[in-house]
């Protein structure tokens, strides 16, 4: 079956420590994203990816790195400069080409908590 | 910048009642709107998505419209199941921007009674 697979599911973490949650996807799409999601609050755009090697920042990139040299993986570090790295984590895909629709697919979301 | 807003917060219905939910936007200038379900600690599952062109979609007991000269797309879940017990959540696609940075609403909690 094609989908989106994140681990770990839940992860915790000391102050002072990086992180990285894996995303993998293997529906062949080109544009991978990376979303944090709180209580009460609408998902937010840390980064995303069009093609293998490039990648741009979103809304809130601060204190997280990523890297993109598969087009099936958009692994994301949580690094010790974010501020409040508590939240849940959602890895998405698109295909983005030509006269596809651009329709969002998820993965099931890893939960990060700092001790 | 294009706001999107979904109210209300949350709704409580008896099963078997159909289901409105509400979802507006600030920006009429959209390339797509899709429409997810998230049901708690999961991620989000795509329901419909619709092209700017288009003024609604179908599927099974789902149907949702799109007007973008009002910037209002609505989700109609007919005949409601405690199975549509859920967080619906809409995201608007930016015509100036059609790869990425889509803008999400917060959502609406749904929670159908037996």
């Amino acid at each position: 079956d094609g989908g989106i697979t994140q681990s770990p599911k839940y992860l915790f973490r000391k102050e002072g420590q990086n992180v990285t949650l894996s995303c993998e996807q293997n529906l062949n799409h080109d544009a991978m994203y990376w979303y944090r999601q709180d209580p009460g609050q609408g998902l937010r755009l840390i980064y995303y990816s069009q093609i293998v090697n490039d990648f741009q920042k979103g809304d809130i990139a601060e204190g997280y790195s990523v890297s993109r040299e598969k087009k099936e993986s958009f692994p994301l570090t949580v690094t010790s400069a974010q501020k409040n790295p508590t939240a849940f984590y959602l890895c998405a895909s698109s295909i983005d080409r030509g006269s596809n629709t651009g329709e969002l697919f998820f993965g099931e979301g890893s939960r990060l908590t700092v001790l | 910048k294009q706001e999107v807003t979904q109210i209300p917060a949350a709704l409580s219905v008896p099963e078997g009642e159909n289901l409105v939910l509400n979802c507006s936007f600030t920006d009429s200038a959209i390339y797509n709107l899709q429409w997810f379900r998230q049901d708690p600690g999961k991620g989000l599952t795509s329901l419909l998505l619709i092209q700017s062109s288009q003024r609604e979609q179908t599927s099974g007991r789902l149907n949702a419209s799109l007007d973008k000269s009002s910037g209002r797309s609505t989700l109609y879940i007919a005949a409601s199941q405690p199975g549509d017990s859920a967080t619906y959540l809409c995201a608007v696609r930016p015509r100036s921007d059609s790869w990425g940075k889509l803008q999400f609403g917060a959502g609406t909690q749904v929670v159908v009674t037996p």
